[in-house]
C-alpha cells in the first residue's frame, strides 16, 4: 500500500523551530519528489516547497526562502520539513505530498498523488 | 506566477442534482490543471490529473474540461459524499506550484 505517514502534533513558543517528518512506504522513495503544503485553520493550501529525494535538491517559495530547510534519509524512506522562526501565523496543518511524476514536455508536471495525513503545528505563547 | 481563480466561493447544491465549478488561470496553461478534493480534517485528495481525466478510483460522476485558460469540473449528480472544497491546481510552470482559492460545495 502506498502511503506517506507524518509524525505528529506539535506545539511550539513563537521564535522556535519544528521539524515534521514523511515516512514512505510502498514506493520507492528516492524516485519521487516530494512536495510540502501547509493549510492555515479555515484557509486554502499554500505550497511551501519540493525535496527531490535522489538528488537532494530544493526549491522553496519565496515567502518561506531562509526559513525553511526540506531534507531526507533514503535509508529510512523519510522526508523532513523544518521550519525556523515560527511566527503565529505558521499555526496550521503540514502535509507531505509526492509528485506522479517528474517534469515532461507532453505531460507537464506530475500532480500529488498520495498525501500524508498532515501535522498540526499549533504557534503560541 | 500563475495566479489561479476559482468560483464561485460557496456553491449550495442539493444530492442529485449537477455541479459546476469554474478554474481560471491567468496565463495560458494549456490542459495542464489538476484538480482535488478535500473533506474536513482530511488531507486532499487528486480527482482529475489533468483537465478531463480521472485519477484511479474516481466515479465517473465526476468530469473536466477546459484548456487554455478557463476550466470547469462538473459533478453529474451529487452524492452525499461529494459535499467537499475542491481546489485547483496549474501544472504547467513550476516554481510556484499554485492552487486556487477553493470552492467549498454545501448542501443546501
Amino acid at each position: 500500500q502506498v502511503q506517506l505517514v507524518q509524525s505528529g502534533a506539535e506545539v511550539e513558543k513563537p521564535g522556535a523551530s519544528v521539524k515534521v517528518s514523511c515516512k514512505a512506504s510502498g514506493y520507492t522513495f528516492a524516485g519521487y519528489y516530494l512536495h510540502w503544503v501547509r493549510q492555515a485553520p479555515g484557509q486554502g493550501l499554500e505550497w511551501m516547497g519540493w525535496f527531490n529525494p535522489d538528488s537532494g535538491g530544493t526549491e522553496f517559495a519565496q515567502k518561506f526562502q531562509g526559513r525553511v530547510t526540506m531534507t531526507g534519509d533514503t535509508s529510512i524512506s523519510t522526508g523532513y520539513m523544518e521550519l525556523r522562526r515560527l511566527r503565529s501565523d505558521d499555526t496550521a496543518v503540514y502535509y507531505c505530498a509526492r509528485q506522479s511524476w517528474s517534469f515532461d514536455i507532453v505531460t507537464g508536471y506530475g500532480p500529488f498523488d498520495i498525501w500524508g495525513q498532515g501535522t498540526l503545528v499549533t504557534v503560541s505563547s | 506566477e500563475i495566479v489561479l481563480t476559482q468560483s464561485p466561493a460557496t456553491l449550495s447544491l442539493s444530492p442529485g442534482e449537477r455541479a459546476t465549478l469554474s478554474c481560471r488561470a491567468s496565463q495560458s496553461i494549456g490542459n495542464y490543471l489538476a484538480w482535488y478534493q478535500q473533506k474536513p480534517g482530511q488531507a486532499p485528495r487528486l480527482l482529475m490529473y489533468d483537465a478531463s481525466n480521472r485519477a484511479t478510483g474516481i466515479p465517473a460522476r465526476f468530469s473536466g474540461s477546459g484548456s487554455g485558460t478557463d476550466f470547469t469540473l462538473t459533478i453529474s449528480s451529487l452524492e452525499p459524499e461529494d459535499f467537499a472544497v475542491y481546489y485547483c491546481q496549474q501544472r504547467r510552470k513550476w516554481p510556484p506550484v499554485t492552487f486556487g482559492q477553493g470552492t467549498r460545495l454545501e448542501i443546501k
